[in-house]
């Protein structure tokens, strides 16, 4: 029923491994984003893309990248993992401000 | 700096109380507001908007005061089921912009 992906839900992932989150969605959304979550902390914005070809960096620093190469895929790339990248991660997309969130990733880095 | 200010808790209500949350933002050229919640462990989802005075879903009232630059959601006949973490959200008023700002939360636990 969910109309927003992201894979894999899980992910327990040694120290400087490359890691790819991924986050797709089926309603053709423009509006991408990715938060990042801490147990019982708040969300905090760390990409975003208002279409294809465009991104930018959110308000929290982050070592990661994304890319949007096309209107339903955003997925976030990690080049070296290490273990404060562990954390959750939410894929959001939208219209206007009405968002829809991902389940998110639960990234542990080891 | 935009920020969102959220009443701390936790709140633990019995079954059926009434029950408050507010909310205090800082960018007073925010035009919408909305609720949203937070499940343990889950995703957040859009609860309600608010764009003018207020706006109410059956047990859930939201109402806006931009005079003091306040949000409040009241939840009546309180559930088992409305245990979660409630988030106040603020977009950017930037040309252009669909960012959201998300308050801290407050968590809600509704005891048998």
């Amino acid at each position: 029923e969910a109309d927003i992906y992201q894979t894999p839900r899980y992910l327990v992932i040694g120290t400087g491994k490359k890691i790819t989150l991924e986050c797709s969605q089926t309603m053709g959304h423009d509006k991408m984003y990715w938060y990042q979550q801490d147990p019982g902390m708040e969300l905090h914005l760390i990409h975003y893309s208002y279409g294809v070809n465009s991104t930018e960096k959110g308000d929290l620093s982050s070592e990661s990248t994304v890319s949007r190469i096309r209107t339903e895929h955003f997925p976030l790339t990690l080049e070296s993992a290490r273990p404060s990248h562990t954390s959750q991660y939410l894929c959001a997309s939208g219209q206007g401000y009405g968002y829809t969130f991902g389940s998110g990733t639960r990234l542990t880095v080891v | 700096r935009k920020e969102v200010e959220q009443d701390p808790g936790p709140f633990n209500v019995p079954e059926g109380a009434t029950v408050a949350f507010n909310c205090t933002y800082s960018n007073s050229a925010s035009q919408s507001f909305f609720w949203y919640r937070q499940d343990c462990r889950k995703e957040p989802k859009l609860l309600m908007s608010v764009y003018s005075s207020g706006n109410e879903d059956g047990r859930f009232t939201a109402q806006l005061n931009r005079a003091s630059q306040y949000i409040s959601l009241l939840i009546r006949d309180s559930k088992l089921s409305d245990s979660a973490t409630y988030l106040c959200v603020v977009p950017d008023s930037g040309a252009g912009s669909y960012q959201l700002t998300f308050g801290k939360g407050t968590k809600l636990s509704v005891i048998p």
